[in-house]
């Protein structure tokens, strides 16, 4: 049983460029939620999605980020006109459905670098 | 708001010794509480997880952690000491109503494991 998987594992972007993480959970799980890890920090919260639903983005930045997860195929996190300031390690974690307070198991993250 | 405390940036122990990584908590009503371990440029790998039951709870690799509810403690533990246990360590609690889909995470605890 594959893990979440995560591509891409790094990218590169100069300022003013849109980035697209994308996310495809564990077979069987229907929540997926976004963090972000900047340099030196803990996890930061951003976004929980279900299949074609956003469940809570209390944590997404008003402007710029969006998210999906569609029926078919990966969650994308989407980061429009980047800037310095996001450059971080963008994580995927996904839990089965029915228990929301499920393990929540990652995946090996974006590394985001905007220039 | 919930929240999640790891008072150590740092912990260092000699290989063999037994170690503590402590984390506080604050949630209202029932705590969910977890623990991840995280290798460099990798994503978080879950060790363990309090939901309900026994107040100390196993995990992965030897590792173990006890509930405290009265201290509002989870502190992670190994009786010994591996050089290969060195890693950044996350606390994480979630909790309920419109906190329940998303973890929030400690700034992280730097394991160094000396032979």
């Amino acid at each position: 049983n594959a893990g979440v998987m995560q591509n891409p594992r790094h990218l590169v972007r100069r300022r003013g460029q849109e980035a697209r993480l994308r996310c495809s959970p564990m077979k069987g799980h229907s929540h997926v939620y976004w963090y972000r890890q900047l340099p030196e920090e803990g996890l930061k919260f951003m976004v929980y999605l279900q299949k074609e639903n956003i469940i809570d983005e209390s944590g997404m930045p008003k402007e710029r980020f969006s998210a999906e997860f569609p029926k078919e195929g990966p969650s994308i996190l989407r980061i429009q006109q980047v800037v310095r300031g996001d450059s971080a390690a963008y994580f995927c974690a996904s839990s089965p459905p029915g228990q929301r307070y499920d393990t929540q198991y990652f995946g090996p993250g974006t590394r985001l670098t905007v220039l | 708001a919930q929240s999640v405390a790891q008072p150590e940036d740092q912990v260092n122990v000699a290989e063999g010794n037994p170690l503590t990584v402590k984390c506080t908590y604050s949630v209202s009503g029932n705590p969910y509480l977890f623990w991840y371990v995280q290798y460099p440029n990798r994503g978080l790998q879950f060790l363990l997880k309090y939901i309900t039951g026994d107040n100390l709870v196993k995990g992965s690799y030897g590792f173990e952690a006890e509930f405290n509810k009265s201290q509002t403690s989870f502190h992670l533990k190994k009786p010994s000491a591996l050089v290969s246990d060195s890693a950044l360590y996350f606390c994480a609690v979630r909790g309920l109503g419109t906190n329940a889909g998303k973890s929030t995470f400690g700034d992280g605890t730097t394991l160094t494991v000396k032979p």
